[in-house]
């Protein structure tokens, strides 16, 4: 079975820890797809993975992508309550010739 | 570039009512899809296009929804009859290709009473 999925699906956490958040997905991709969305607004991507072991980062985000392993990771460094929204990992499947979104994980930085 | 533009932002309608929600993409962008997104089951692919063409509509829940994209800068999704459960927040967006990354709009707010 096709499967995107990230955990935690929920992460509360307190303003200046660390935590990471995962994504896994069951098949073949070269390529993965980090977004962000507020609440009550639209998507907005924040990184764009392209080979294995591509790393990206902005600010206290960094993504990293392990083709191999069908893993990426979102890792949230002393975060800030700015950082409070909910963020999607997306990655296209070639063999079903589709655009396959994880159940998105929502964060709440607790100031 | 505009940005994939979304008409209109809210829409409240009657059980029964024929809605129709629009989107411009990105100028070049081959690829449009249109998204459904509720609090009960996230967000959910209804069809996309390639160059105008719907390529797979295996997530448009029943026959009352149907989408067009009669050229390269409109697309519609029409629910006809709309229904309470119809109400979602229903989403546009466009790509280059189908791996690339997807821009999407600001969405449309379906209130269906």
């Amino acid at each position: 079975e096709l499967k995107v999925e990230q955990n935690p699906l929920f992460l509360s956490m307190q303003e200046g820890k660390n935590y990471t958040i995962y994504c896994n997905y069951s098949t073949t991709s070269d390529r993965l797809y980090w977004y962000r969305q507020d609440p009550g607004k639209s998507l907005e991507s924040l990184f764009v993975l392209l080979s294995n072991g591509a790393v990206k980062q902005e600010g206290r985000l960094m993504a990293s992508l392990d083709t191999k392993a069908r893993l990426s990771t979102l890792h949230i460094t002393a975060a800030v309550h700015d950082l409070s929204a909910t963020y999607f990992c997306a990655v296209p499947i070639y063999n079903f010739n589709k655009f396959y979104f994880g159940s998105g994980t929502k964060l709440n930085v607790k100031p | 570039d505009a940005g994939v533009i979304q008409s209109p932002r809210h829409e409240v309608t009657e059980m029964g009512q024929e809605v129709t929600l629009r989107c411009k993409p990105i100028s070049g962008h081959d690829y449009l899809f249109w998204y459904r997104q509720t609090m009960m089951r996230g967000l959910e692919l209804l069809i996309y296009f390639n160059n105008n063409v719907p390529i797979d509509d295996s997530g448009m829940p029943e026959d009352r929804f149907s989408a067009k994209m009669p050229n390269a800068s409109f697309s519609t999704l029409k629910i006809q009859p709309s229904e309470p459960r119809d109400s979602a927040v229903y989403f546009c967006a466009s790509s280059l290709a189908l791996n690339y990354e997807q821009y999407f709009g600001p969405g449309t707010r379906l209130t269906v009473t």
